[in-house]
């Protein structure tokens, strides 16, 4: 049974860089067809989706946070990562690491992290 | 960006009672569907994928249904441990939208 487990700081200052990584366990994060996605969640509001990234590196990224956002892989460690540059208060939500299925034309998540809160405040 | 809206955005409804949540998308999504149950303090939890399809494991009072722009979730008898906040979310394109979420509460 794969799982998932985000970690990283719970506490970033404002235009500071936002790093989290995710841990696989319970397969290789390499084994299949899937891609892993990042996505969070404010405090009492919805869903966001951030990125994903498949174990080739290839990438796709929430066009409203691009130009901010980074999604790399460790393939050795059974990581993926996230930075969220510049950020904001904004940007304080509870993250998530998921499992992408790839069917059709997109993706849907069937597997989530716990998620991890991140705080952006100085 | 494909557009997704859920309807109502609060649900009161008794153990028991038939519930159905509606999702609208801003355009036509085909099939590509999919909904979670998401509890206070926890991840979200797929039931439902290409609008129809039921998840392994979850239980069979949960459907869903719909087409192109409108779509269902139904749970034909509520049970306690189904009070919760429930997302639409569309993969049409490979940027994924969540609808804003129902939340489902005890009447």
């Amino acid at each position: 049974q794969v799982q998932l487990q985000e970690s990283g700081p719970g506490l970033v200052k404002p235009s500071q860089t936002l790093s989290l990584t995710c841990t696989v366990s319970g397969g290789s994060i390499s084994s299949g067809s899937y891609y892993w996605s990042w996505i969070r969640q404010p405090a009492g509001k919805g869903l966001e989706w951030i990125g994903r990234i498949y174990t080739s590196g290839s990438t796709n990224y929430n066009p409203s946070l691009k130009s901010r956002v980074t999604i790399s892989v460790d393939t050795s460690k059974n990581q993926f990562s996230l930075k969220l540059s510049s950020v904001t208060a904004a940007d304080t939500a509870v993250y998530y690491c998921a499992r992408d299925i790839l069917t059709g034309p997109s993706f849907y998540m069937d597997v989530w992290g716990k998620g991890t809160t991140v705080t952006v405040s100085s | 960006d494909i557009q997704m809206t859920q309807s109502p955005s609060t649900l009161s409804a008794s153990v028991g009672d038939r519930v159905t949540i509606t999702c609208r998308a801003s355009q036509s999504i085909s099939s590509w569907l999919a909904w979670y149950q998401q509890k206070p303090g926890k991840a979200p939890k797929l039931l439902i994928y290409k609008a129809s399809s039921l998840e392994s494991g979850v239980p069979s009072r949960f459907s869903g249904s719909g087409s192109g722009t409108e779509f269902t979730l139904t749970i034909s008898s509520l049970q306690p441990d189904d009070f919760a906040t429930y997302y639409c979310q569309q993969y049409n394109s490979y940027s994924l939208t969540f609808g804003g979420g129902t939340k489902v509460e005890i009447k």
